[in-house]
């Protein structure tokens, strides 16, 4: 079956953090450029960040620059992001996604996780 | 970074009924464009990309269609079932990858 399964979530207070992770199967998860994308609540849609299918390169939004990092294990099948220094405004599901089409800069998303929510408060 | 803007917010519709969604972007997209469903408390679903290719198992009452800067989302006969928030998301100038805001589409 081919899914993502992301875990990791929690309450934080501001400055801590948290280390999400994305457990991809049923495909060929080092084919793939993966993304996380968050949703605040009631909210939409926020890309994150993004990670080349070998870990070669690494993306972020400006709001995330120097706190979160983005790896992954292709052994594990496991994709992560460090949250560092979490601030209030980073409280959002966070859902691991997969382009549609392997291997070519086209990332539109067709495969979900289900997400895991993340409440930054004191 | 290339802001989406979708309009209206909210819409109205009656079962039946034609639904058009509209997505402009602050710059020339070409056409990577998509566009995503999401029911309450469900994950977003790919409807189109490549600003008109439906996506796998998606009805054809759904279509998809412009170029640059301009985007329509159009629903022919809505369902039951297609009553969601539409995002639309550009994927031609990134990072940062950005969606817009979305249009809630509800029961008239």
């Amino acid at each position: 079956q081919v899914q993502l399964v992301e875990s990791g979530g929690g309450v934080v207070q501001p400055g801590e953090s948290l280390r999400l992770s994305c457990e991809a199967s049923g495909f060929t998860f080092s084919n793939y450029g993966m993304h996380w994308v968050r949703q605040a609540p009631g909210k939409g849609l926020e890309w994150v960040a993004l990670i080349y299918y070998d870990g070669s390169n690494q993306f972020f939004i400006d709001s995330v620059k120097g706190r979160f990092t983005v790896s992954r294990d292709n052994s594990k099948n496991t994709l992560y992001l460090q949250m560092n220094s979490l601030r209030a405004e980073d409280t959002a599901v966070y859902y691991c996604a997969r382009p549609m089409i392997r291997g070519v800069l086209n990332w539109y998303f067709g495969l979900w996780g289900r997400g895991t929510p993340v409440t930054v408060s004191s | 970074e290339v802001v989406m803007t979708q309009s209206p917010a909210t819409l109205s519709v009656s079962p039946g009924e034609r639904a058009t969604l509209s997505c402009r972007a602050s710059q020339n997209v070409n056409i990577n464009l998509a566009w995503y469903q999401q029911k309450p408390g469900q994950i977003p679903r790919l409807l189109i990309y490549g600003a008109s290719t439906r996506a796998t198992g998606v009805p054809d009452r759904f279509s998809g269609s412009g170029s640059g800067t301009v985007f329509t989302l159009t629903i022919s006969s809505l369902q039951s079932e297609d009553f969601a928030v539409y995002y639309c998301q550009q994927y031609d100038n990134w990072p940062p990858l950005t969606f817009g805001g979305g249009t809630k589409v509800e029961i008239k």
